[in-house]
């Protein structure tokens, strides 16, 4: 069965901290690794991840993925309130027909606190 | 431009009684569609996803069906709801041909069975 599993589930931090959150996934047919950002309702994308050791950057927010070890982690540094969000990390996998699937984690909350 | 619509975006109903949630899809053809159920304190399930018309794959067993009588339109539906399925429900779409990463939410459904 695919998962993917976040941590930690929750983390309260102040602002200015850099936080770093976590995402292993155990997935057959992988193709990408992805991360979105989800303040009330729907999630908007981050990133996509492919390849084992490129950094993705985006202002204060970078990821990178390790194929080996299977995760991948965010980091978010100078953290601000507006960073407040439950942060999704979904692996997208081939399945039959051709087809893609996206199997999502449980979130982390982060709550950043002025 | 493309939009994505959700109805209605809240529901409160009894143990028991029916469900339909509707999502249409506007300005793309074709487009692969997708249900995800977001439970509390819990990340995105991917519940059931379509490649066309009458196409309806399911993830997981439940008392829930989903149905796509037209090419832009996905029903969720139960005919008799439990208190577990309690949730926010996410309807998404992504082009037919492009990376499945690319999905697009829509604004979503809280529901609550009481």
């Amino acid at each position: 069965e695919d998962k993917v599993v976040q941590s930690p589930l929750s983390l309260v931090v102040h602002e200015g901290d850099t936080v770093t959150l976590n995402c292993s996934y155990e997935v057959t047919n992988f193709r990408s690794l992805l991360w979105y950002k989800q303040e009330k309702k729907a999630p908007t994308f981050l990133f996509m991840l492919t390849s084992s050791g490129i950094e993705k950057k985006s202002g204060r927010l970078s990821s990178i993925l390790d194929k080996k070890e299977l995760f991948s982690i965010l980091n978010i540094t100078a953290t601000q309130t507006g960073d407040s969000a439950v942060y999704l990390c979904a692996v997208e996998a081939h399945v039959w027909g051709g087809s893609e699937k996206l199997v999502f984690g449980k979130g982390t909350k982060l709550t950043v606190n002025p | 431009s493309q939009t994505i619509h959700q109805w209605p975006a809240t529901l409160v109903q009894p143990v028991g009684s029916p469900l339909s949630l509707e999502c249409t899809v506007e300005g793309t053809s074709n487009p692969n569609l997708y249900w995800y159920r977001q439970a509390a304190g819990r990340g995105l399930q991917l519940l059931f996803y379509s490649v066309g018309i009458g196409q309806i794959s399911s993830e997981v067993p439940q008392n829930l069906s989903a149905s796509r009588p037209q090419d832009r339109q996905f029903i969720l539906s139960s005919k008799k709801l439990l208190l577990s399925d309690s949730g926010f429900y996410l309807c998404a779409w992504s082009t037919r041909g492009r990376p499945t990463y690319e999905q697009y939410f829509g604004p979503g459904t809280r529901l609550t069975v009481t």
